[in-house]
Order: C-alpha cells, then structure tokens, then sequence
C-alpha cells in the first residue's frame, strides 16, 4: 500500500534559523496537504499543493511539490517560538485514500 | 474546530470494557474520519464515512466499530478486542472530494485502567 514517509522525524531549531521538512511517497500523488500540530493540540489544515512542481508561500513558510508528484517539502525561515509543534504531511493516492506521514516534530530553541 | 466535538476530553477503560467515543459536526461535511495517534507514528485511520449509513474500515479496523445513523454524528466504539487502546483519538470531517482539507476535532486522550 501507499506509504508516506517524512524526514526528520524530529528537529530542534535555533530561533531564527531556517529549516526543512521532506516529505517522500512510494506512489505518485494526486495531491498532498500538509498540518500543524501544536503541542497538545489538533492537527490543523495547512495547504494544499495539486500541480507538478508547485511552489506556495504563506508568510514565512514555503511548500514544493516535486515534479514527479511523489515528494514535498516545506521550508520555515527565520523560526519562530510560535513553530513550535509536529508538521504532517498527508498525500492522496489515485485510490483517492488519503496516507499521513509519521510528522516532524519541531523544538525552537530560543 | 469549534464545528467538530469530540467527548470526552479523557477517558478511562477498564479491562474487558467497550466505551464509546463522540463525534458531533455542524459542518454538514458528508464524510467523516477516526484517527488514532500514538507517539512518533502519525495518525492512522481507524474507521470513515463518506454517507449517512455508511462506512469502511481503514488501516487499523480490528478492535473498533462505528455507525453513521446522522450526518451530524460518527460515534466510535473502543472493545474489549483492542488489546492497546490506549492513544489520542482524532475524529475529523471533510467535504464530498476526497481530497477536500480534513477538519479535526480537539481528541479524546484514551487511557487504560
């Protein structure tokens, strides 16, 4: 079946340095998302890229979608306490089933 | 969300317990997910629905059950067969698409006794 992996699983980010989260499929994608999971929280929606080769900004925050639809990856500059948390990355198949990867938990040093 | 409850907050189970955990919506999305979250292992899905009296098992099935007889409510029943219940149980909601954006609830934090 469709597997979603994301590396790292676990980063500790000086604040104010930038960093990056990969996100890898072993099947090409229709699309994928990414979220925002705060410590103690829910997932919370991120974006969506649907396009080979996309590229979306929000703020601080970059996403690529590869050419060949099976990976992606986003981008934080300048880190801020507020980054804190596990960003997932959830692809859908051409089953049209939707596959979390296992997230990148993220601690901003200050 | 505020248009997704989930109850209770916490929960306990005893052994050879079932208990049930809420879901309400007043999105009025159509399809609606359970997702168990266990350290470093992401979510993975339990049960969804995609119509009112109707459902499919996802990836980890064995040991839970569901029914959908409202659009606006997705309850998921825990059995005494998950012999690991204990985890952080997400119910989300999602327009008709499959790849419509996922709208979480806050959990219910499962425990065993």
């Amino acid at each position: 079946g469709q597997q979603v992996m994301q590396i790292p699983q676990y980063q500790h980010v000086q604040e104010g340095e930038d960093f990056t989260t990969y996100c890898n499929s072993s099947t090409t994608l229709s699309n994928i998302q990414w979220y925002k999971q705060r410590p103690g929280g829910h997932p919370v929606f991120l974006i969506q890229l649907v396009k080979s080769g996309e590229v979306k900004k929000q703020k601080r925050l970059t996403f690529q979608f590869g050419e060949a639809k099976k990976n992606s990856s986003l981008h934080i500059t300048a880190t801020q306490t507020t980054d804190v948390g596990t960003y997932f990355c959830a692809g859908t198949d051409g089953n049209n089933r939707l596959a979390f990867g296992k997230g990148n938990q993220v601690v901003v040093i200050p | 969300d505020g248009g997704i409850t989930q109850s209770p907050k916490y929960l306990f189970r005893k052994e050879g317990q079932n208990v049930t955990l809420s879901c309400e919506q007043n999105l009025n999305h159509d399809a609606m997910y359970w997702y168990r979250q266990d350290p470093g292992q992401g979510l993975r899905l339990i049960y969804y629905s995609q119509i009112v009296n109707d459902f499919q098992k996802g990836d980890i099935a064995e040991g839970y059950s569901v029914s959908r007889e409202k659009k606006e409510s997705f309850p998921l029943t825990v059995t005494s067969a998950q012999k690991n219940p204990t985890a952080f149980y997400l119910c989300a909601t999602a327009g008709r698409e499959a790849d419509e954006k996922l709208f979480f609830g806050s959990g219910t934090q499962l425990s065993v006794l």
